[in-house]
């Protein structure tokens, strides 16, 4: 059965150092999601993504959060300048047309130090 | 808006026993609400959705959740837990326009 993947599954970085994400979502989905989920606390909404352009983003997503799907498999977030604030597991999901049902990657554990 | 609660953070059974994991939403019109797991360094895996189509929505490994639009609740549960259960439990509700908004959780603990 198809899966999302992401590399890596964790990740320690400096504050201040940018960091890339990475996820493989399922070939034929379309849509494609960013959440976090910061040690303790709930699941949280970054970004969407389709037809190569930001659907939505929260209040999260600020200027030092970027999303690109560069070569048609690969779907990237990229952090400029992280902070300890940062820290948390990152998911990505992605859906297929015509339904809203979301399918997991295993997530990326950033820790940012 | 739309918005979950879940109302324990931890559940603990004994194996054989039935399994209830509350969850009330808050949203503006029909929404489609859905019961994740998460197991340990795992991603969240589906494991049923509401859609409006039947109230009682079953899903994988013996769970199944009941939408009751007058309680504003979809509480999740299996008749008899086992110790593969073990996991963490999100409901969600999809906020309509292309994101999901999670509930807390729910750690579920089996005990032998």
């Amino acid at each position: 059965e198809p899966e999302v993947t992401q590399t890596p599954s964790h990740q320690v970085t400096q504050m201040g150092q940018e960091v890339i994400l990475r996820c493989v979502p399922i070939s034929n989905h379309l849509y494609f999601y960013w959440y976090r989920q910061i040690l303790g606390q709930k699941v949280e909404f970054l970004v969407s993504f389709y037809n190569n352009e930001i659907s939505e983003k929260s209040e999260i997503f600020d200027d030092q959060f970027s999303v690109e799907r560069p070569d048609g498999s690969n779907f990237t977030l990229k952090i400029r300048s992280t902070k300890l604030e940062d820290s948390a597991m990152y998911f990505c999901a992605s859906n297929p047309p015509f339904t809203d049902t979301q399918y997991f990657g295993p997530g990326t554990r950033l820790t940012v130090l | 808006a739309q918005s979950v609660t879940q109302l324990d953070s931890h559940v603990s059974v004994s194996e054989g026993t039935p399994v209830l994991l509350r969850c009330n939403y808050s949203s503006s019109y029909s929404p489609s609400l859905f019961w994740y797991v998460q197991h340990p360094n795992k991603g969240l895996q589906l494991l049923l959705k509401y859609t409006s189509a039947a109230t009682l929505v079953k899903g994988i490994n013996g769970f199944e959740a009941e939408f009751k639009k007058s309680e504003t609740s979809f509480h999740l549960t299996k008749p008899s837990a086992h110790m593969s259960d073990a996991a963490e439990y999100f409901c969600v509700v999809n906020g309509g326009t292309y994101k999901y908004i999670f509930g807390t959780g729910t750690r579920l603990k089996v005990l032998a």
